[in-house]
């Protein structure tokens, strides 16, 4: 079974700062897709990135950007120029590369960011 | 714009009272998904629909039920709510056919379900 870790339930960043959310996983597939969701306080889930495991360069989207290490099974977050809006609890997740059904996401436990004035 | 709304926002029902919870979207996905989420915690798949078809969760309790009657609409049922089923509960779709964005799920707002 797929796992997904975020050893860090917490992390605080001052406004303006880089903060770097950690992720790891476990799985023996190979084809595959990892995820950042963001869940601000009260508001709908959105995604924020997505890397799909075949591609060997980091996506990034804006301020956000990954450090995908396939063999580590590392999938870190790194936000530049940390804004207050950033401020929610940010999931990590996994799903096998899509195949009619079987979409289902793994989603790690979460780690809560506050951005600090 | 094209999104996933749920209804209501906020519903409180009494222990043991049946209670039904409501999504639908816009996006003419083919994939529906219910996740309950309790305080503080990571979302948990209770099932979703493809299409018409259904999988439940192993884990799933038989308390919990769904509908999908079109591609819009789908159900989560309570039949006989208890206090630890107070949780929040989130609607996703996605697109469910091969290709890059189809692998995307799309949230709705969620109901909080309050059990007295």
């Amino acid at each position: 079974a797929q796992t997904v870790t975020q050893s860090q339930p917490e992390m605080s960043v001052q406004e303006a700062e880089t903060v770097t959310l950690s992720c790891t996983y476990d799985t023996s597939e190979s084809d595959y897709y990892l995820f950042w969701y963001k869940q601000p306080p009260s508001r709908q889930m959105i995604l924020v990135i997505r890397q799909e495991a075949y591609k060997q360069q980091n996506a990034t989207e804006n301020r956000f950007s990954v450090n995908f290490q396939k063999a580590a099974k590392s999938f870190s977050l790194k936000i530049s120029d940390s804004q207050l809006g950033d401020a929610a609890m940010y999931f990590c997740a996994y799903t096998l590369r899509p195949n009619f059904g079987n979409e289902k996401l793994t989603f790690g436990t979460g780690t809560r960011l506050t951005i600090i004035p | 714009d094209a999104m996933v709304i749920q209804n209501p926002r906020y519903q409180v029902t009494q222990f043991g009272k049946p209670v039904t919870l409501s999504c639908s979207q816009t996006l003419n996905h083919n994939v529906m998904y219910w996740y309950q989420q309790k305080s503080s915690q990571a979302p948990k798949l209770l099932f979703h629909y493809y299409d018409k078809d259904f999988n439940n969760e192993a884990d799933t309790p038989d308390n919990f039920q769904s509908r999908r009657p079109n591609t819009s609409f789908c159900f989560l049922d309570i039949r006989s709510p208890g206090l630890g089923d107070a949780a929040m509960y989130l609607c996703a779709t996605s697109r469910g056919v091969w290709g890059r964005d189809s692998s995307e799920q799309y949230f709705g707002p969620g109901t909080r379900l309050t059990v007295t």
